[in-house]
């Protein structure tokens, strides 16, 4: 079975300083993708970034990046300088070969970041 | 950019009602997804649509059925709605095809709201 782990449900960063929300994974998949959402107040789920299992470089995307240990089976979302229209609640996601036909994401609990000015 | 709508932000309804959700996406993706999110529960995925008229059962279809007449919406049905199903319903989609299986991120739409008295 697969399972993603937020250990962290809230988390405060002042403005300008990075942060580090963790997530943590199961799965017996050897292929498999990680991807991190973030969901602001308005409810919508905005896709982030992209891990694959295989990639040699953690993914980067901006702002964002992935602190991937593929050994540690963490996948750990960085937001650096950060903004106050980061303050969200972000969700870890993965999808490996045992989703099947559906290619469902399995989702963690989510972390609520607030980030003060 | 990818644009995914839902009929409505907001929903009432008493129980015993039936209920549809509307889910129309401009993409022309041929996943679909229905997911109910809960707090302290993530997400989890209700029906999958693969293509027109397919659809197969998520972690969670008791108590829901959905349609895919067109390739670009897909509704969520709730047949007697039951206040257990409080909840937010998010629609999502993606593109399909065996490659780049795992990678392929999910676009949500802003979610609805749904209070079941």
């Amino acid at each position: 079975a697969q399972k993603i782990t937020q250990t962290q449900p809230g988390m405060f960063v002042q403005e300008k300083e990075a942060v580090t929300l963790d997530c943590t994974y199961d799965t017996s998949d050897q292929s498999y993708g990680l991807f991190w959402y973030k969901q602001p107040s308005s409810g919508e789920m905005i896709f982030l970034i992209y891990q694959g299992s295989y990639d040699e470089q953690n993914a980067t995307e901006g702002r964002y990046s992935l602190n991937f240990q593929k050994a540690r089976k963490s996948a750990n979302l960085v937001i650096s300088a950060s903004q106050l229209g980061d303050s969200a609640m972000y969700f870890c996601a993965m999808r490996g070969r045992g989703s099947g036909n559906t290619g469902k994401l399995i989702f963690g609990q989510g972390t609520t970041l607030q980030v003060k000015p | 950019d990818v644009k995914v709508t839902q009929s409505s932000r907001y929903l009432v309804k008493r129980t015993g009602e039936k209920v549809f959700l509307e889910c129309v996406q401009d993409m022309d993706h041929e996943n679909m997804f229905w997911y109910r999110q809960d707090p302290g529960l993530g997400l989890r995925l209700i029906y999958f649509s693969y293509d027109v008229k397919m659809k197969e059962k998520g972690d969670i279809p008791e108590g829901y059925s959905v349609s895919r007449e067109k390739k670009e919406r897909f509704s969520l049905i709730l047949e007697s709605a039951s206040t257990n199903q409080t909840s937010m319903y998010l629609c999502a989609s993606s593109s399909g095809g065996q490659g780049g299986f795992l990678r392929r991120a999910q676009y949500f739409g802003p979610g609805t709201r749904l209070l079941v008295l």
